[in-house]
């Protein structure tokens, strides 16, 4: 069975640029979070959807982050403009409609110089 | 307001013995915990996890306590193994399928 894909895998930018990350669930999987993790920290959720509705975007910057899972499959996350304090690893996760257990892609390391 | 704690960042445990990895939370609201491991440029992979209805939970070499009283869990692992080493995130929910984490302890199993 594929895991959750994301890319890109690494992505450098300069403060005030824009960014987006791409994620592509497991199978059937009908609920997708983005998770944000800064070094040192655990992660922290950003945005949960499930199919293609947003559940919980409580967390989410809204100023400059914005999210979006047409079809209920596919998910962009973007980032504009982009803050320093940004870089962390986004993270892309999915589960089964109702399951606790959520299964993580690699994420995406981002620095903002 | 962290209420997912892990007071330990790191933890070092010769091979064959027990590894006790510690988490404690505040939310009275959490009715589902998990443990995950995550290693190097990797994502977090589940590892295992206890309802509150429950205070043990056991899959193999992996055993998780519940207190909820003290509101605190604990992962055992029994015996250790080198590929054990790995940074260990307790995680809680409250029935909104949307995780808490904690910041994650290091654990090195030494050969």
């Amino acid at each position: 069975e594929a895991g959750v894909a994301q890319s890109p895998r690494y992505k450098i930018i300069e403060k005030r640029q824009s960014v987006a990350f791409w994620c592509n669930p497991i199978s059937g999987h009908a609920t997708l979070y983005w998770y944000q993790q800064i070094l040192g920290q655990g992660p922290k959720l950003l945005i949960q959807f499930q199919n293609n509705g947003v559940v919980d975007d409580s967390q989410l910057p809204k100023d400059r982050f914005s999210a979006e899972r047409l079809k209920g499959v596919d998910s962009t996350l973007k980032i504009q403009p982009a803050k320093l304090e940004d870089s962390a690893v986004y993270l892309c996760a999915s589960s089964f409609k109702g399951i606790w257990e959520q299964y993580f892609g690699p994420g995406t390391r981002l620095t903002v110089t | 307001d962290q209420q997912v704690k892990q007071n330990s960042p790191s933890l070092s445990v010769q091979e064959g013995r027990i590894s006790i990895l510690n988490c404690d939370y505040t939310n009275s609201m959490f009715d589902y915990f998990l443990w995950y491991k995550k290693y190097p440029a990797e994502g977090p992979t589940f590892l295992i996890s206890i309802s509150s209805i429950k205070d043990k939970n056991e899959d193999g070499r992996f055993t998780v306590f519940l207190n909820k009283s003290a509101k605190h869990l604990s992962l055992h692992i029994v015996p250790s193994q080198p590929g054990d080493s790995a940074v260990y995130f307790c995680a809680a929910d409250t029935g909104r399928r949307a995780l808490t984490f904690g910041s994650g302890t290091r654990l090195q199993v030494q050969p």
